[in-house]
C-alpha cells in the first residue's frame, strides 16, 4: 500500500504569492498516476490535476503539477482569496485502491 | 450534464442500520466505476470502495471490508452504500465520486454534494 506524506501541514502567505505544496509517496508511482483536489470548507473535493500534471476542465492556469517516482508538488502561482481551502494529493495505481494525502490547508493573510 | 445527486443527511443510533445512495445523471451509468469517500469531521478523504454497475463487481479499502457494503441498481441509475449495525465511529460525511476514465483505480472528476451520516445515541 502506499503512503501519501503532504507537506507542509498549513501554508499561510499573502495574495499574489506563490504556494508550493508537497507530495511525498512511500513507493514509486508508475505513470505518474497522481492526482490533486482541492476541497473549500463545506464542499466537495474538487479535482485540479491527474496524471501528476494535467489541469482538469476549468481550472486556472495558476495552478500547476509537476514531479515523478515518489515526489509531487502543486504549485500556486499567484496566490488570490478563494484560493483558501484544503488540498489533498491522491494516488491511483496501487492495489488495493485509491489513496489520499494528509492534506495541506492554504491560508491567505 | 453528468451530476451525482446523494440522499440526505440522517441521525442514527448505534445499531442501526442504513442504506444511503448517489443518483447519477447524465452519463453512462453502466460504463463508469464509481466510489465512494469518507471524511471524517476535521479529517481528510478516505476511499472505501468503488463498484462497476455493469456487472457489481466491487472492490473495497481493507479497512473497511466487512463493515459496509457497496450496490448498485442499473435500472435507476443509483449506486448505495450501506451498513448493518452502525457505530459512533461511522459519524462521517460520506460522497460518492465517478473516475475521470472508465478505470477503477483513476482520479475522481465528478462529485456528489455528500451525505452527512451522525451515529449517536
Amino acid at each position: 500500500e502506499i503512503v501519501l506524506t503532504q507537506s507542509p501541514g498549513t501554508l499561510s502567505l499573502s495574495p499574489g504569492e506563490r504556494a508550493t505544496l508537497s507530495c511525498r509517496a512511500s513507493q514509486h508511482i508508475t505513470g505518474r498516476y497522481l492526482a490533486w483536489y482541492q476541497q473549500k470548507p463545506g464542499q466537495a473535493p474538487r479535482l485540479l490535476i491527474s496524471g501528476a500534471s494535467n489541469r482538469a476542465t476549468g481550472i486556472p492556469d495558476r495552478f500547476s503539477g509537476s514531479g515523478s517516482g515518489t515526489d509531487f508538488s502543486l504549485t500556486i502561482s499567484g496566490l488570490e482569496p478563494e484560493d483558501c481551502a484544503v488540498y489533498y494529493c491522491q494516488q491511483y495505481v496501487d492495489s488495493p485502491g485509491v489513496s489520499f494525502g494528509g492534506g495541506t490547508k492554504v491560508e491567505i493573510k | 450534464e453528468v451530476r451525482l445527486v446523494q440522499s440526505g443527511a440522517v441521525v442514527k443510533k448505534p445499531g442501526d442500520s442504513l442504506r444511503i445512495s448517489c443518483k447519477t445523471y447524465g452519463y453512462s451509468f453502466t460504463n463508469y466505476w464509481l466510489g465512494w469517500v469518507r471524511q471524517r469531521p476535521g479529517k481528510g478523504l478516505e476511499w472505501m470502495g468503488t463498484i462497476y454497475p455493469d456487472d457489481s463487481d466491487t472492490g473495497y479499502n481493507p479497512s473497511v471490508r466487512g463493515q459496509v457494503t457497496i450496490s448498485s441498481d442499473k435500472s435507476i441509475n443509483t449506486a448505495y452504500l450501506q451498513w448493518s449495525s452502525l457505530r459512533a465511529s461511522d459519524t462521517a460525511m460520506y460522497y460518492c465520486a465517478r473516475p475521470a476514465n472508465k478505470q477503477w483505480l483513476d482520479a475522481f472528476d465528478m462529485w456528489g454534494q455528500g451525505t452527512m451520516v451522525i451515529v449517536s445515541s
